[in-house]
């Protein structure tokens, strides 16, 4: 069955820098791939999410990269602010299968 | 309506007692996802509906924890003896009709303590 990391655990920026957050997977079949913020006491929101067709996706500050090859999807945040501080998972699926999320990655934004 | 509402927020029991949770999934979808999330904030995935018809089930602890998903009333998760390790907090999530790969959308969870 499917199987996804997610690196780092823990990521702490400064206010206005980048924070990346990647994720492998191991099934070469999946194909979509959602990135959920949590933040405390909440359920997971959707953010942004990509499908295998598509290399690169861009909503403002955030960003999804995959590369199929190497099995690998990527978020990024740019312009990084306070109220981004939360909670990150990646998950992976595809058709007829449940999602598979990965172990989450805690983000710290430092005024 | 719009959102995944679960109920209740917050919910206490004695070991050995019985748990209930609700969800109620956003109108029009087909599809209901229960997860459990302990202190690692990993999600575990217990079980999943088509309707009212179970999807997946392969997550589920037969021996104390059931669901059901009937028409026209909110879903449920019940746990049967309730033990020290089910605390954790339940989230439910659903899914527009079509094939899996879409997104999911959560409620708040229910944070279940055993004490």
């Amino acid at each position: 069955g499917e199987n996804v990391e997610q690196h780092p655990s823990t990521l702490s920026v400064q206010e206005g820098d980048s924070a990346v957050i990647k994720c492998t997977y191991s099934d070469s079949a999946s194909n979509y791939f959602p990135w959920y913020k949590q933040e405390l006491g909440k359920g997971p929101q959707l953010i942004i999410d990509i499908r295998s067709n598509v290399g690169e996706k861009k909503d403002q500050r955030i960003a999804v990269t995959l590369n199929k090859t190497a099995k690998h999807f990527s978020l990024h945040i740019t312009e990084t602010q306070p109220e981004d501080s939360a909670v990150y998972f990646c998950a992976a699926t595809r058709y007829g299968q449940n999602f598979v999320f990965g172990p989450g990655t805690r983000l710290s934004v430092l005024p | 309506g719009e959102e995944v509402a679960q109920t209740p927020k917050h919910l206490v029991r004695g070991e050995g007692q019985k748990a209930k949770l609700y969800c109620a999934p956003i109108k029009g979808h087909s599809y209901v996802f229960w997860y459990q999330q302990v202190l690692k904030n990993e999600f575990k995935f217990l079980i999943s509906f088509q309707n009212e018809n179970v999807f997946d089930e392969t997550g589920m602890p037969k021996e104390r924890f059931s669901a059901k998903c009937l028409p026209n009333s909110p879903c449920s998760l019940e746990i049967q003896a309730t033990k020290l390790e089910d605390s954790a907090v339940y989230f439910c999530a659903s899914s527009p009709p079509g094939p899996l790969d879409q997104p999911q959308h959560f409620g708040d969870g229910t944070r279940l303590s055993i004490l």
